[in-house]
């Protein structure tokens, strides 16, 4: 079965400084897709960005990149001049094709 | 992107009542989903509902409990049943567009159970 795994709970990063969450997966299929979503109090779930398995080109939006490494089966995010509004949980997600497993999530605080 | 409403917006409710929560998209979907975030912790997906017929239950979660009708591309509802404190939680929905393999949410629905 498919796993998400995040090993920090919690992170924290100084306005305009540089910030780096952890996600890694477990799977078996070859064809699957990564995402990052953002989950601020209001609680509404945020697509942040998203990554194809085949592409080998790291997704990037803006302040937001991922390092893609597929045969560590890592994903992480990397947020760039943090803002205060990027203070949220962050979850890392997997699906194969429809079902999306998710990770335990990382809350990220931004200090002014 | 997409827009994906959800009513009631929070509920509080008494023990071994039912809510039901309703799931509107704005366009045409293949799949919708429902999911479970219990407080503090990530979400776990319910079921997957299918138009027209029986919603596909993930393994802890029974129609008896959480009864899901699809009768539209665009709408469906997901009714807690006989509630208990345990199902306190916010509940959320997810559309799965056509031609995309991207999952939006609603806003969610807080429920609190007394």
């Amino acid at each position: 079965a498919q796993t998400v795994t995040q090993s920090q709970p919690e992170m924290s990063v100084q306005e305009a400084e540089t910030v780096t969450l952890s996600c890694t997966y477990d799977t078996s299929e070859s064809d699957y897709y990564l995402f990052w979503y953002k989950q601020p109090p209001s609680r509404q779930m945020i697509l942040v960005i998203r990554q194809e398995a085949y592409k080998q080109q790291n997704a990037t939006e803006n302040r937001f990149s991922v390092n893609f490494q597929k045969a560590a089966k890592s994903f992480s995010l990397k947020i760039s001049d943090s803002q205060l509004g990027d203070a949220a949980m962050y979850f890392c997600a997997y699906t194969g094709a429809d079902k999306l497993i998710f990770g335990t999530g990382t809350r990220l605080q931004v200090f002014p | 992107s997409a827009v994906i409403s959800q009513k009631p917006s929070r509920d509080i409710c008494q023990r071994g009542t039912s809510l039901t929560i309703q799931c509107q998209v704005d366009s045409q979907v293949t799949m919708m989903f429902w999911y479970r975030q219990q407080p503090g912790q990530s979400l776990t997906l319910i079921a997957t509902a299918n138009q027209g017929s029986e919603a596909t239950y993930e393994s802890g979660f029974v129609i008896d409990k959480f009864p899901i009708s699809r009768p539209n591309l665009t709408f469906s509802t997901l009714t807690v049943s006989n509630m208990s404190p345990e199902d306190s939680s916010i509940y959320l929905c997810s559309g799965l567009y056509e031609g995309s393999y991207e999952q939006y949410f609603g806003p969610g629905t807080r429920l609190t159970v007394t």
